[in-house]
């Protein structure tokens, strides 16, 4: 299995701030990467794909990078509805694997 | 619009059965790859089962042997059989597709197993 560790856990962040959430894969899964966003009592949604391809609707301050195994979630200028929890997500290959979630809070 | 509406969860005892529902509109379940992804209380995401446009299944180990994923295609509902149910299977059940890339999730159903 392909294990995704990804940091910080928890992250305290202002409004206006950069935010980088790093996610790292055990063995290389190419690009096949996915990150998504979670609010409390609700169902995650679909941010970037394949590593750094903009899902339609998500807005451009966030952005997604890779560098071998290791990939990064950014969001350039946090606002104050993207405090959530964050997972990225490998489709590389079965089983498909989660990261543990960062948590972006208010600081 | 696409939508995906799940149904079935519920108190169930260990050892029990349950039958998730998903049903699908805005697309046909066969077209698309499906999964069930749940989430234990205050966990994180850990995806369960899918299904291939071609009917091909694949299941995590944790579940394998005890679930089945099956879907209704007059119907247009995804479905996740559930037997031999055990507390650590207590978690927020999603249905999501349509590709590997969960674009598209249900509001999700909870499911606990407890005595």
């Amino acid at each position: 299995d392909i294990h995704m560790t990804q940091s910080p856990s928890t992250l305290s962040a202002s409004v206006g701030d950069r935010v980088t959430i790093t996610c790292r894969a055990s063995q290389s899964i190419t690009s096949w990467m996915a990150w998504y966003q979670q609010k409390p009592g609700k169902a995650p949604k679909l941010l970037i794909y394949k590593a750094s391809s903009l899902e339609s609707g998500v807005p451009s301050r966030f952005s997604g990078s890779e560098s071998g195994t290791e990939f990064t979630l950014t969001i350039s200028s946090l606002q104050p509805d993207d405090f959530a929890t964050y997972y990225c997500q490998q489709n590389n290959s079965f089983p498909l694997t989660f990261g543990g979630g960062t948590k972006v809070e208010i600081k | 619009e696409v939508q995906l509406v799940e149904s079935g969860g519920g108190l169930i005892q260990p050892g029990g059965s349950l039958r998730l529902s998903c049903s699908v509109s805005g697309f046909t379940v066969t077209s698309k790859f499906m999964s069930w992804v749940r989430q234990a209380p205050g966990k994180g995401l850990e995806w369960v089962s899918c299904i291939y446009s071609g009917g091909r299944t694949n299941y995590a180990d944790s579940v394998k042997g005890r679930f089945t994923i099956s879907r209704d295609n007059s119907k247009n509902i995804l479905y996740l059989q559930m037997n031999s149910l055990r507390a650590e299977d207590t978690a927020v059940y999603y249905c999501a597709g349509d590709t590997t890339n969960f674009q598209h999730w249900g509001q999700g159903t909870l499911v606990t197993v407890s005595s």
